[in-house]
């Protein structure tokens, strides 16, 4: 069974940092890029970042870019987001997810962790 | 890539078929995926490739389209089916999500 459990959620002062882990289990890690996802209180999904099973190929949305740093270490089955110089804007639930891949190159998050919520204010 | 997705919120009542539109701003073949989410939940794959069902998923959902113009249907909606609807582009970076459909209680 696969299971992604995000942790190290919590209040942070803006312009002050804080790392994302996602532990992941039940698949061959190394063999899947990951992603994380957020969500604002009451808004919308927003892509964050992805990288490759590798980790030698990383994706941003310009929103974080040059602030956070996706990153994942096989060797223990876990995702990481280190994310720096927080805005309030950055509250919100942060989602780890699965990255699929199906016939025909077709793509899609197949399995979500439950959030793991940041709150930016002084 | 921008997806606008219509309506933002409807009501509908158990056993009403339901239909959501997700327009893309430009030309996402058909790498476009439909996920529900509940209250205090994680997202969940309903639909991949524009038409492709996601494994335990009810056939009571289907998906079409291509290019820009793609739909998600509940042909019979169920109690469990209240929920919001997110359509997401998987074609190019930064990947994108449409602004999502809350399906209420009529």
């Amino acid at each position: 069974e696969v299971q992604l459990l995000e942790s190290g959620g919590g209040l942070v002062q803006p312009g002050g940092s804080l790392r994302l882990s996602c532990a992941a289990s039940g698949f061959i890690f190394n063999n899947y890029a990951m992603s994380w996802v957020r969500q604002a209180p009451g808004k919308g999904l927003e892509w964050v970042s992805l990288i490759s099973g590798s980790g030698g190929e990383t994706y941003y949305a310009d929103s974080v870019k040059g602030r956070f740093t996706i990153s994942r270490d096989n060797s223990k089955n876990t995702l990481l987001l280190q994310m720096n110089s927080l805005r309030a804007d950055d509250t919100a639930v942060y989602f780890c997810a699965k990255w699929g891949v199906a016939a025909g190159s077709f793509r899609f998050f197949d399995y979500w962790g439950q959030g793991t919520l940041v709150t930016v204010s002084s | 890539i921008q997806l606008t997705q219509s309506p933002s919120s409807l009501s509908a009542s158990v056993g009403d078929r339901v239909t959501i539109t997700c327009r893309a701003s430009q030309g996402i073949s058909s790498y476009l995926a439909w996920l529900q989410q509940k209250p205090g939940k994680a997202p969940k794959l309903l639909i991949y490739a524009a038409s492709t069902l996601q494994s335990g998923v009810p056939s009571r959902f289907s998906g079409s389209g291509s290019g820009t113009d793609f739909t998600l249907t509940i042909s019979s909606l169920q109690p469990e089916d209240f929920a919001t609807y997110y359509c997401q582009q998987l074609n190019s970076y930064p990947l994108t999500f449409g602004g999502g459909t809350k399906v209420e209680i009529k």
